[in-house]
């Protein structure tokens, strides 16, 4: 079945640095959804890219899209102790007779040391 | 508040008991999903159902069994064919997904953490 590689696994850096998770399919995806997942906690939808290309802002996050529609990153600018947690990527397909469901990357576990 | 109830917080199972969780939801959304997340593995789909009396296995339906008599409702049942059940369980609820009508975000339960004694 389809499947989006996510990477890095684990991601350490200091308060005030940047921090970017990358989700990749050797398939053109339909979509890409961003998730987090604060620790001990469930996953929280943030955003949905639909087209080729697309980039999408939220405050500090921002969500891109490839043009082949095949890759997607997330960009945490400046980073903070509140972004402490888990950022899955995952994209919505077909899997016969019009059922549609989602595959999650395996998630890209942020630290942020203050 | 609208939103997924996911019962109870921690479960215990014995050696060859079956149990339930359940999932309740009043988003009034078509599908619903039960996920098994375990550390290192992200999420992984174990059944979904997208409306009701229907339902389709996922990635890890092995040792599993569900229903969706109610709209609202999707329990999962973790039988005694598990041999690994230990994990925290995930239910999610999305209008239906269709890349013609655009894609819905998967709203989560709280979760459910099973054990084995």
């Amino acid at each position: 079945g389809q499947q989006v590689m996510q990477i890095p696994q684990y991601q350490h850096v200091q308060e005030g640095e940047d921090f970017t998770t990358y989700c990749n399919s050797s398939t053109t995806l339909s979509n890409i959804q961003w998730y987090k997942q604060r620790p001990g906690g469930h996953p929280v939808f943030l955003i949905q890219l639909v087209k080729s290309g697309e980039v999408k802002k939220q405050k500090r996050l921002t969500f891109q899209f490839g043009e082949a529609k095949k890759n997607s990153s997330l960009h945490i600018t400046a980073t903070q102790t509140t972004d402490v947690g888990t950022y899955f990527c995952a994209s919505l397909y077909d899997s016969g007779g019009s059922n549609y469901k989602l595959t999650f990357g395996k998630g890209t576990l942020l630290t942020v040391n203050p | 508040d609208g939103g997924i109830t996911q019962s109870p917080k921690y479960l215990f199972r014995k050696e060859g008991q079956n149990v339930t969780l359940s999932c309740e939801q009043n988003l009034n959304h078509d599908a619903m999903y039960w996920y098994r997340q375990d550390p290192g593995q992200g999420l992984r789909l174990i059944y979904y159902s997208q409306i009701v009396n229907d339902f389709q296995k996922g990635d890890i339906a092995e040792g599993y069994s569900v229903s969706r008599e109610k709209k609202e409702s999707f329990p999962l049942t973790v039988t005694s064919a598990q041999k690994n059940p230990t994990a925290f369980y995930l239910c999610a609820s999305s209008d239906r997904g269709s890349t013609y009508m655009g894609n819905q975000p998967q709203h989560f339960g709280d979760g459910t953490r099973l054990s084995i004694l």
